[in-house]
Order: C-alpha cells, then sequence, then structure tokens
C-alpha cells in the first residue's frame, strides 16, 4: 500500500483566492509529481522534482507552481484561483531504483466557483 | 501524437465475459505499469512489467509484455462488476527516466 497523502480532499472555492494543495509521501522517494485530470479523462502532467530543490514544469503549462523544501514534501500553490482551475489534481511519487514504480495519492478534486 | 496510444477507449460487456486492452508505442520501454482508477480517487498500481515477453497474472487480470518493449496488454476474464473502472497503462522510456508517459486510458463498465 502507497503511503502517499493528498490534503483536501475535496476544496470548493471562489475565483481569486489563493490555495495550497498539500501532498506528502513518507517512502522516501525524491522523484515527486503533480498530474491534473478530468473526471475519467487522461492525466497531464503540470509538475515534477528530482528531489530537494528541484522543480521542473511538465507536459501541459499550468499557472501553479511548486516548492520542494523537504523529500517528504511537494505542495502545489495557485496565487489565484479561477473556474478554468477546476478539475482533479493527483501528486504521485517513485522509487529510483528497481522497477521504478510510481504510486498516487487519493486526489484533491477542486472546485472554482 | 500520444507516445502510447491505449485502445479501446471505452468498453462495455456483461458479467462474464472475457475482455483485452491494448497499450501500443513505437518507442521501447524499461518499465510499463498498469493502473485501475475508480472516480474522484487516485489510480492504484496493479503491475509493472519490465522484461520483454513477460507474463504476470492477478487473479483473473492477465498482463503481457511484448517481446521488443515497445507494447503490453491486459485481459480480464470473466469480468465481474467491480472490474469497472478506467484502466490506464503507462511506460518509462529508455530514453527518459525522469516522468511516465500515460496512455489516454480505457473506461471499462461491467453489466451484471
Amino acid at each position: 500500500e502507497a503511503d502517499i497523502y493528498q490534503t483536501p480532499r475535496y476544496l470548493v472555492i471562489g475565483t481569486g483566492k489563493k490555495i495550497t494543495l498539500e501532498c506528502s509521501q513518507t517512502m522516501g522517494h525524491d522523484k515527486m509529481y503533480w498530474y491534473q485530470q478530468d473526471p475519467g479523462m487522461e492525466l497531464h502532467l503540470i509538475h515534477y522534482s528530482y528531489g530537494v530543490n528541484s522543480t521542473e514544469k511538465g507536459d501541459l503549462s499550468s499557472e501553479s507552481t511548486v516548492s520542494r523544501i523537504r523529500t517528504e514534501h511537494f505542495p502545489l500553490t495557485l496565487e489565484s484561483a479561477r473556474p478554468s482551475h477546476t478539475s482533479q489534481y493527483l501528486c504521485a511519487s517513485r522509487e529510483d531504483r528497481g522497477n521504478y514504480e510510481q504510486y498516487f495519492g487519493p486526489g484533491t478534486r477542486l472546485t472554482v466557483t | 501524437t500520444q507516445l502510447l496510444e491505449q485502445s479501446p477507449q471505452f468498453l462495455s460487456i456483461q458479467e462474464g465475459e472475457n475482455l483485452t486492452v491494448y497499450c501500443n508505442s513505437s518507442s521501447v520501454f524499461s518499465s510499463l505499469q498498469w493502473y485501475r482508477q475508480e472516480p474522484g480517487e487516485g489510480p492504484v498500481l496493479l503491475v509493472t512489467v519490465v522484461t520483454g515477453g513477460e507474463v504476470k497474472k492477478l487473479k483473473r487480470l492477465t498482463f503481457q509484455f511484448g517481446d521488443a518493449r515497445k507494447d503490453s496488454s491486459l485481459h480480464i476474464t470473466a469480468a465481474q462488476p467491480g472490474d469497472t473502472g478506467l484502466y490506464l497503462c503507462a511506460g518509462l522510456p529508455i530514453y527518459n527516466f525522469n516522468k511516465f508517459y500515460f496512455g489516454s486510458g480505457t473506461k471499462l463498465n461491467v453489466k451484471p
């Protein structure tokens, strides 16, 4: 069972608010990822990190930002939420050896009104 | 064009039927993973295949990795309503160990 956690699970917020989605893992993985997914659709990579103090933009352009100050923590921030940001946000971390298995958190369902 | 082409996109079958989902690419992968996702939840890892020609079984699910490590299939025998969900394949290409590339997913609905 994967030890990766996301909070909150659900968030409804008004336009213009600043939000931070939390992601933590206890597996000691260096590589972590944020994906955006509309219900039942494919996953789009928006940010990833190789380790502490490393962040990279993913394949899908996003107005969000991320930080990686500690290995276990990879928060995502939206400075000013808009209705177009409504989506499911999934955090994942990955082994860096062996089969390179990637594990996902339960996701945060964000609705911006 | 996606690196991993997954088919079919939708599948609606009766309980007890068999089905196969395909994941194809022109790229070679060092690792390929299959996930199952339920609505409102994160994807759950089902299996990882790393060796060309490898076959892995998980109860009624059989996973195969192509000999050239460019494609994979998931076969479900005697599908049950509990198998309903979104199935995703994800590959780690040999030229980029930094991120997985995902297929577009197969939405499976098994009717009782």
